[in-house]
């Protein structure tokens, strides 16, 4: 079965600094997707960033990357010069791309509440 | 605009008054699942649909139900809630279920609290 952890309940950081959100997943399928979402306060689900099993290279959008360790199972989220705007709750998430009954279905992980401080 | 639409977005109701929570995409997304959020579980898949006519069970499907009738619409059923059905609901969709960077696109959430 699948699993996804996140270990950091909360996270704190200054304004305009990197943080590192943690994600550590369990699968024995070879082909899997990793997926991080926000989620402000208002609630909504915003997709943030995309990872394939078979991606080479970490993936990167604006000011979030990937940090892709398959042999450690770890996908963690960085984000480049926090702004206020950032603080939400993220979610590490991972789809079996191998078919089967999974279908699709998104795993989360527990999420972590990001606060960044001015 | 592209976009998941649910309603309602909040309801209280009693324990085992029927209710409806609609979901519908505007992308011709083949693909639609809902999901609840509960604190500390992140969240859970209730059910999906690969497409019109075909539904199948997630994680969590008991006490829900669901119908697939139209390509657009994917409504959940709770046919006799309870409180433990008390919780943050998702409906998601995307163009087929598994292809590389293939997004789920969420909608804004349902938020239910059964007294």
């Amino acid at each position: 079965a699948q699993k996804i952890t996140q270990t950091q309940p909360g996270m704190f950081v200054q304004e305009k600094e990197a943080v590192t959100l943690d994600c550590t997943y369990d699968t024995s399928d070879p082909s899997y997707g990793l997926f991080w979402y926000k989620q402000p306060s208002s609630g909504e689900m915003i997709f943030l960033i995309y990872q394939g099993s078979y991606d080479q290279q970490n993936a990167t959008e604006g000011r979030y990357s990937l940090n892709f360790q398959k042999a450690r199972k770890s996908a963690n989220l960085v984000i480049s010069a926090s702004q206020l705007g950032d603080s939400a709750m993220y979610f590490c998430a991972m789809r079996d791309d191998a078919g089967g009954t999974s279908y699709g279905k998104l795993t989360f992980g527990q999420g972590t509440i990001l606060t960044v401080h001015p | 605009e592209a976009q998941v639409t649910q309603n309602p977005r909040y309801l209280i109701t009693v324990t085992g008054k029927k209710l409806t929570v609609t979901c519908s995409q505007n992308m011709n997304h083949e693909y639609m699942s809902w999901y609840r959020q509960d604190p500390g579980l992140g969240l859970r898949q209730i059910y999906y649909s690969m497409n019109v006519e075909v539904t199948d069970k997630g994680d969590v499907p008991e006490g829900y139900k669901v119908s697939r009738k139209e390509k657009r619409n994917f409504p959940l059923i709770l046919e006799s809630p309870s409180p433990n059905q008390t919780s943050l609901y998702f409906c998601a969709s995307s163009f087929s279920s598994y292809l590389g960077a293939n997004v789920l696109t969420f909608g804004a959430g349902s938020r239910l609290t059964v007294l």
